[in-house]
């Protein structure tokens, strides 16, 4: 149980062009979702938290117009990329928090790779 | 300041020799430890949790222990094997959960 998916697994985009991720807990619901940054040989950089039904919360540094973050159910939450450069490649990871007995538990998805050319 | 401190940063032994990691944090008021592992190109993948009462949790080959007094916590690998070569990220969640630190991670390399 408690298996959140990411999709696409890998992008390669052209530079200027907008990148949809999808975060999905599988089976549980997900109050809270993460999403994350990870260049190469880096720990993960918290890029803002996502609240289904409410605005995001960004972290200081990430621009909120060009990452937009959509939480519109308990099971899934959105990472736009928009007009995206070839310094927006990097490794996404979403995270999702439970409900009720797994809220003290954070489970993280397989991650995404973007690559701009 | 809410902080995760992990050392090494790297490590590089042979297969089948024990390791230790270790994960120091100054996260207050303190709710769980968590211990990850990530493979390149792939998400982290928890490996154990454990909350203030606890001193020490199992899972398989790695040993947790926890002293919530001195704020440090180990990760104990045994009988190394080439699988285990990933990084091991400590991860501290405030009470209430309301945040999660990162530890920026120790990087285990297992040699034939």
């Amino acid at each position: 149980g408690a298996v959140v998916s990411q999709h696409p697994s890998w992008v390669i985009c052209k530079s200027g062009t907008s990148v949809k991720i999808e975060c999905r807990s599988l089976d549980f619901q997900a109050t809270t979702m993460f999403w994350y940054r990870q260049f190469p040989k880096q720990s993960l950089m918290l890029m803002a938290t996502s609240n289904e039904g409410s605005k995001a919360t960004y972290e200081q540094g990430v621009e909120k117009d060009k990452f937009l973050i959509n939480h519109a159910s308990l099971t899934l939450s959105t990472l736009t990329v928009t007009s995206a450069h070839p310094e927006d490649s990097s490794f996404y990871i979403c995270s999702a928090r439970g409900t009720g007995g797994l809220i003290n538990e954070q489970f993280f998805g397989p991650g995404t790779r973007l690559t701009v050319l | 300041k809410n902080q995760v401190e992990q050392s090494p940063q790297s490590l590089i032994i042979l297969e089948g020799k024990n390791c230790t990691l270790q994960c120091n944090y100054t996260v207050s008021p303190f709710s769980n430890l968590r211990w990850y592992k990530q493979d390149t190109g792939r998400g982290p993948v928890s490996l154990t949790i454990m909350t203030f009462s606890e001193n020490t949790k199992s899972n398989g080959r790695y040993t947790a222990t926890l002293d919530a007094d001195t704020k440090q916590s180990s990760l104990h690998i045994t009988a190394s094997q080439l699988s285990d070569s990933a990084s091991y990220i400590c991860v501290v969640s405030e009470y209430n959960f309301n945040k999660f630190y990162f530890g920026s991670g120790t990087k285990l390399n297992v040699k034939p």
